[in-house]
């Protein structure tokens, strides 16, 4: 059973396109997370949620928006995809601090 | 800016020898400091973690060391195996409203030889 899963797991796409990612964890936490690592290997976290309300939203282009429709759910949509946001995304979830547990990752590619 | 520093980005080592990898924070109120491990194409796993209470946190193999005056942490591996090789991220958390928020160094890959 995958703890939180990611689809897809591979995103190849053409600047300007919108595109969404989509997770699912099945471990009943209240928390969800989604992390970008970028070029340099550096994983930065982009927004969280706790029961469906944001709470951490960093300084992110409003170009992506996540939407969280329950709680084992929180997709990532990015409108006008551009170059530089060519990334590998990571979904995560946790109860408490101790146990954050991340997906697989996307790997997006802006070509 | 980098608040959490891995300054080594590869570190190899012997089959049954210990492993000993570094993080440096900058951030004074950091209280709780974890290490991941990722293998490619995997998401970070959970290793180990410390609060600022405590100097040292063991579990099995791996132990973790704070040293809260020189803002330092490591991890040790005894004795290190060829499937610990990966990715060891360190990471730091402020807690309170940052809760869930890590900020990580940028990564030490770890290598063991048979």
């Amino acid at each position: 059973d995958t703890a939180v899963s990611q689809t897809p797991k591979y995103l190849v796409t053409q600047m300007g396109n919108d595109k969404s990612i989509k997770c699912e964890q099945n471990l009943g936490h209240d928390t969800m997370y989604w992390y970008k690592q970028d070029s340099k290997k550096f994983l930065k976290i982009m927004f969280s949620y706790n029961n469906k309300e944001l709470i951490i939203n960093e300084t992110v282009p409003n170009r992506f928006s996540p939407k969280s429709p329950d709680k084992a759910h929180l997709n990532l949509h990015i409108n006008s995809l551009e170059l530089g946001d060519s990334a590998v995304y990571f979904c995560a979830s946790s109860q408490d601090i101790q146990t954050i547990y991340f997906g697989p990752g996307t790997r997006l590619l802006v070509l | 800016d980098q608040q959490v520093k891995q300054n080594s980005p590869s570190l190899s080592v012997q089959e049954g020898r210990i492993s000993i990898l570094n993080c440096d924070y900058t951030n004074s109120m950091f209280d709780y400091f974890l290490w991941y491990k990722k293998y490619p194409a995997e998401g970070p796993t959970f290793l180990i973690s410390i609060s600022s209470i405590k100097d040292k946190n063991e579990d099995g193999r791996f132990t973790v060391f704070l040293n809260k005056s020189a803002k330092h942490l490591s991890l040790h591996i005894v004795p290190s195996q060829p499937g610990d090789s990966a990715v060891y991220f360190c990471a730091a958390s402020k807690g309170g409203t940052s809760y869930g928020k890590l900020t990580f160094g940028q990564g030490t890959i770890l290598t063991v030889h048979p």
